[in-house]
């Protein structure tokens, strides 16, 4: 079975400071996908980076990079230069990349940006 | 761009009431989706399919029943409401991952059900 744990419940951090949200996976399976998930207080989830288990570079989207550590099975997203508008329910998931390829969610963090 | 549209985004239902969520993603994805989201916690997954006719249980999946008779549509049924339902439902689509290729799930805008 797959497990994400994220630790941080909350975090505060001052506009421009870089930020990093935490994620730790459990899986048995050698071929798996982590994703990275935006939810603003409107609710909507938006997708922001992916890393597969085999990609050997860490994935970076803009200001999004992942700080993938295998074999700590840890995915922690970096937020460079954080804005006011990244204040933001953040969610880390993973999924098996076989089969019905479901995601599974850690309980996420709420991240506020503080000017 | 359309994406993955879901109806309605607001409802309040009375205890025992049924109702149908509906969900259409016009992506041409195989694999269909659909989540509740309690506050403050993560997503969990209530059914899935991967492809048209094939469905199958998620992690929460009683009191909820699902149908997929094409590809593009995936509808939830709720047939006797109760109030530990009330939450936020969330479908979502993807196609195919591979180690190599990404494929996230595109979610729709949710909606929002209250059972009084």
């Amino acid at each position: 079975a797959q497990k994400i744990t994220q630790t941080q419940p909350g975090m505060f951090v001052q506009e421009k400071e870089a930020v990093t949200l935490d994620c730790t996976y459990d899986t048995s399976d050698q071929s798996y996908g982590l994703f990275w998930y935006k939810q603003p207080s409107s609710g909507e989830m938006i997708f922001l980076i992916y890393q597969g288990s085999y990609d050997e570079q860490n994935a970076t989207e803009g200001r999004y990079s992942l700080n993938f550590q295998k074999a700590r099975k840890s995915a922690n997203l970096v937020i460079s230069a954080s804005q006011l508008g990244d204040s933001a329910m953040y969610f880390c998931a993973t999924r098996i990349l076989k089969g019905a390829q479901k995601l599974v969610f850690g309980q996420g963090t709420r991240l506020t940006i503080n000017p | 761009n359309a994406g993955v549209t879901q109806t309605p985004k607001f409802r309040i239902l009375k205890i025992g009431q049924s109702m149908t969520l509906q969900c259409a993603q016009d992506m041409n994805h195989n694999y269909m989706y659909w989540y509740r989201q309690d506050p403050g916690m993560g997503l969990k997954l209530i059914y899935y399919s991967v492809g048209a006719g094939i469905t199958d249980k998620g992690e929460v999946p009683n009191g909820y029943n699902v149908s997929r008779s094409t590809t593009e549509d995936f509808p939830l049924r709720l047939e006797l409401a109760a109030p530990s339902q009330t939450s936020v439902y969330f479908c979502a689509s993807s196609g195919k991952g591979t180690s190599y290729s990404n494929q996230p799930q595109h979610f729709g805008d949710g909606t929002r059900l209250s059972i009084l």
